[in-house]
Order: C-alpha cells, then structure tokens, then sequence
C-alpha cells in the first residue's frame, strides 16, 4: 500500500535536546512538506522540498533544521534553539509542487 | 502576507439542519482544497477545487470555489454525528513557493 509513514508516533523529549522526526514516503512524491499544529489552530509550514537534495524554509523554520537526500525521506530535526517545540507535527507530500497534498499521521511532541 | 480566514471558527449544530462554512482569502488563487481532522488524527482529503465555479459533492458535504470573490464554502446538508470534526480550507499559492496557507480550521460539532 502506498502512502506516508511518521515515526514515533509520540516523543516525548527533555529541555536542551534535538529530537528527529521521521517522514517516509512510498508515493514517488517530489514535494514534501512539514507542518506544525498547535491546539486549536490551524497548520504552519516550517520546511518544504521540491526536489531531492533541495528544501526550503516556510514560514516557521527557526530551530528546526531538514535534509532531503533520498526522494522517500524527510525527516525534520527540532534542535533546542526551538523555544516552544510541543505541539503535533505533520509531514505531506505532493506529487508535484502544484499538486494536492497528502498528510502522513503525526508525530505528537512533547517537552518534558 | 496571505490570509486565509474561516467562519465560523466553532460551530454547534442539530442532527438534520443544515450549515455552511465560509473560507475567504486574500490574494489570487484558483486552487483550493478542503480537509477534515479527527481529533487527534491527521488530515483526511475531501475536496479538490481547482477552478472558478467548481463544485463538488460528496455524501451531504458540498464545496465550491469563486475565486473572483476569493471565497470557498463547504455546505453540510443534514447533518449527522459522523460529520463532527474540524474543517480546513488550504489555498495554493504556487507563486511563492509555499504552496499551501491553511485556514484557521472550523470545529464542527453535529447534537443528536
């Protein structure tokens, strides 16, 4: 079945450290996307690629960093300059950069 | 800066009414889609609009698209249980590059 996988599902990470959240994918998608989702709010883009080897920052990048070396991964590092990193993060991907995206199931992170 | 602004942002309604929620946005676009959440869960596709006066149907929830009015709405005929959820409108700008602006979601609640 294709579609988008995030692991761990929860994490749960202590104040100073950098956590890393995976996101794979087994759609041949060129674009991949991460959000972060507050409570009650809706989705802000932090880091998106088009392309392999390639990514840019949205609108929310400070204190997290990203890396694109495969087209089925992208996985997002939360580095300990995030000031507030708690929340629920989504990974998307799209066929192309115009195209509809497709959102894996979550990783919801938790500062101890 | 792009806005992309639903109302209502909580809406509580009987079983069997029915409602509309509205997504306005700021600048020119012709691409919008429609998503729901689970609480907890992550984003499920429901509708793709990718013109002006495009309509789209699905079991009691209908989409449509004016994009000279920049505006979107999802109606909800008869509402059932099932339908409660929160409701995003995401509009693509492929312009800029980040591609997707999220609303601020619509939490739809359906009482028996």
């Amino acid at each position: 079945d294709g579609g988008i996988t995030q692991s761990p599902k929860y994490l749960f990470r202590k104040e100073g450290q950098n956590v890393t959240l995976s996101c794979e994918q087994n759609l041949n998608h060129d674009a991949m996307y991460w959000y972060r989702q507050d409570p009650g709010q809706g989705l802000r883009l932090i880091y998106y690629s088009q392309i392999v080897n390639d990514f840019q920052k949205g609108d929310i990048a400070e204190g997290y960093s990203v890396s694109r070396e495969k087209k089925e991964s992208f996985p997002l590092t939360v580095t300990s300059a995030q000031k507030n990193p708690t929340a629920f993060y989504l990974c998307a991907s799209s066929i192309h950069r115009a195209g509809e995206q497709f959102f894996g199931p979550g990783t919801r992170l938790t500062v101890l | 800066e792009l806005k992309v602004e639903q109302n209502p942002l909580f809406l509580s309604m009987q079983e069997g009414k029915n409602y509309t929620i509205y997504c306005n946005y700021s600048t020119t676009s012709d691409r919008l889609y429609w998503y729901r959440q689970d609480p907890g869960k992550s984003l499920e596709s429901l509708f793709v609009l990718l013109s002006n006066g495009a309509v789209k149907q699905e079991g009691r929830l209908m989409a449509s698209l004016d994009t000279k009015a920049r505006l979107s709405t999802l109606h909800i005929t008869a509402a059932v249980h099932d339908l409660s959820a929160t409701y995003f409108c995401a509009v693509d700008i492929r312009k800029t590059g980040n591609q997707f602006y999220f609303g601020t979601g619509t939490s739809l609640t359906v009482i028996p």
